[in-house]
């Protein structure tokens, strides 16, 4: 059974402040999203990163991904207010029907003025 | 480009009643429909993979007979969750794969679903 873990689940940092969000996955694969939730909101699509050594960067956001160690890393530079939000991690796998996405468990980032 | 429609976005229904959430890509076909179910504060949980024209393939755990699921065209996907009981209640979400497109997903919005 896959599993795919993040770490720290929850997260309260400091505006200004840098942080790193990490997610394992017990499974090779080489296809790793990143995606953001606002309360009752669905999903924000993010990062899609597709290879080893992938690195992505978006404003103060910036991903990576190591295949060999299985994980991924979501980087938040100088945080601001507006980045509090759940963020998820998502595995693609192929499957017998098809590709499969499974998810992280979520980390909740909260960001104090 | 590349927007998936769900509705309704919340519903409310009495234990025992059926409801169906639809998921419709707007501008895209998609072979291929992902059906997730995300209790508060909890992951989205892959509940079925449906595709079009065949039966949807269900997770372990997920009983098919109460989550009944038609992918009867390449733009429409539905989920029919019979005989509601208030446990069902969640946040229902769709997710769509672009025919042809690697990678290429997109979520609906989103049905919260209550049952009293």
């Amino acid at each position: 059974e896959l599993k795919v873990e993040q770490n720290p689940l929850f997260l309260s940092m400091q505006e200004g402040k840098n942080y790193t969000i990490y997610c394992n996955y017990s499974t090779t694969s080489d296809r790793l999203y990143w995606y953001r939730q606002d309360p009752g909101k669905s999903l924000e699509s993010l990062f899609v990163l597709l290879s080893n050594g992938a690195v992505k960067q978006e404003g103060r956001l910036m991903a990576s991904l190591d295949t060999k160690a299985r994980l991924s890393t979501l980087h938040i530079t100088a945080a601001v207010h507006d980045l509090s939000a759940t963020y998820f991690c998502a595995v693609e796998l192929e499957g017998n029907t098809g590709n499969q996405f499974y998810f992280g468990t979520g980390t909740s980032l909260t960001v104090i003025p | 480009g590349a927007v998936v429609s769900q509705h309704p976005s919340r519903v409310i229904c009495k234990s025992g009643t059926s409801v169906k959430i639809e998921c419709r890509s707007l501008d895209f076909q998609a072979t291929t429909m992902f059906w997730y179910r995300q209790f508060p504060k909890q992951s989205l949980m892959l509940m079925a993979t449906s595709n079009e024209g065949s039966k949807a393939t269900y997770e372990q755990g997920v009983e098919k007979d109460k989550f009944l699921i038609n992918h009867a065209s390449l733009t429409l996907s539905t989920l029919t969750v019979t005989s509601a009981h208030p446990e069902d209640s969640s946040f229902y979400i769709c997710s769509a794969k672009r025919t042809g497109v690697h990678h290429g997903y997109t979520f609906g919005s989103g049905t919260r679903l209550t049952v009293v």
